[in-house]
């Protein structure tokens, strides 16, 4: 069955420092994959996402990620965080099944920023 | 655009009231989802709609009812609502395709409490 793992729940850096969230899925085929933002009290903004080609994926606000097939991995980075990307990240494996579009949705991780 | 928009933003019921989500988008998707969003397990589907009069049940089905009479429109109802039923309820849209290769648009969320 597929499934995304978001390892760490919490993450706490300070103002500036970079940034990686994990993110592995489990899926058969050649997976969509999706990085989701939520800020406090709001909905869910796409931050990126990878389809195909290049395994480097550039989003908005700074943030990138790179698809490593081998590892199963979608991982988030960025060089300098700042206060405002304190939030709540959810990484998704997209899918077609059953007759619609479908999103597994992993867990989530709050980041915590320090100033 | 307005986007994904839901109403209300905050509700508040007693055990056994009923009430209903209402979930509207203006970008004529096809696909339209209900999600709940408890603490530390991300985001689960609870129904969605492939198009117009057409309903399927998601992941946690067990409770609700739902109904896309219009396009832009996905209402989700309690009839009998429970405290395990607080949570913050998402509503969100995807175009048709044939792929998994498409991302979902979110509604801010509603939150809502079930004493």
């Amino acid at each position: 069955a597929q499934s995304v793992t978001q390892p760490d729940i919490h993450i706490t850096v300070s103002e500036g420092a970079s940034l990686e969230l994990r993110c592995n899925y489990s899926y058969g085929a050649t997976p969509y994959l999706f990085w989701y933002v939520q800020s406090p009290g709001q909905g869910l903004q796409l931050l990126l996402k990878y389809f195909s080609g290049d395994t480097l994926v550039q989003g908005i606000k700074g943030f990138e990620a790179e698809f490593k097939r081998s590892q199963s991995s979608f991982n988030l980075r960025k060089p300098s965080v700042h206060w405002s990307d304190a939030a709540e990240y959810f990484c998704a494996v997209g899918l077609y099944s059953g007759g619609y579009n479908k999103l597994i949705f992993g867990a989530g991780t709050r980041l915590a920023v320090h100033p | 655009n307005a986007g994904v928009t839901q109403t209300p933003k905050f509700r508040v019921l007693k055990t056994g009231q009923s009430m209903t989500l209402l979930c509207a988008q203006d970008m004529n998707h096809e696909y339209m989802y209900w999600y709940r969003q408890d603490p530390g397990m991300g985001l689960r589907l609870i129904h969605y709609s492939v198009g117009e009069g057409t309903t399927a049940k998601g992941e946690v089905p067990d409770g609700y009812n739902v109904s896309r009479l219009k396009k832009q429109n996905f209402l989700l109802g309690l009839e009998s609502a429970a405290p395990s039923q607080t949570s913050v309820y998402f509503c969100a849209s995807s175009p048709k395709t044939g792929t998994g290769g498409y991302e979902q648009f979110f509604g801010p969320g509603t939150r809502l409490t079930v004493l």
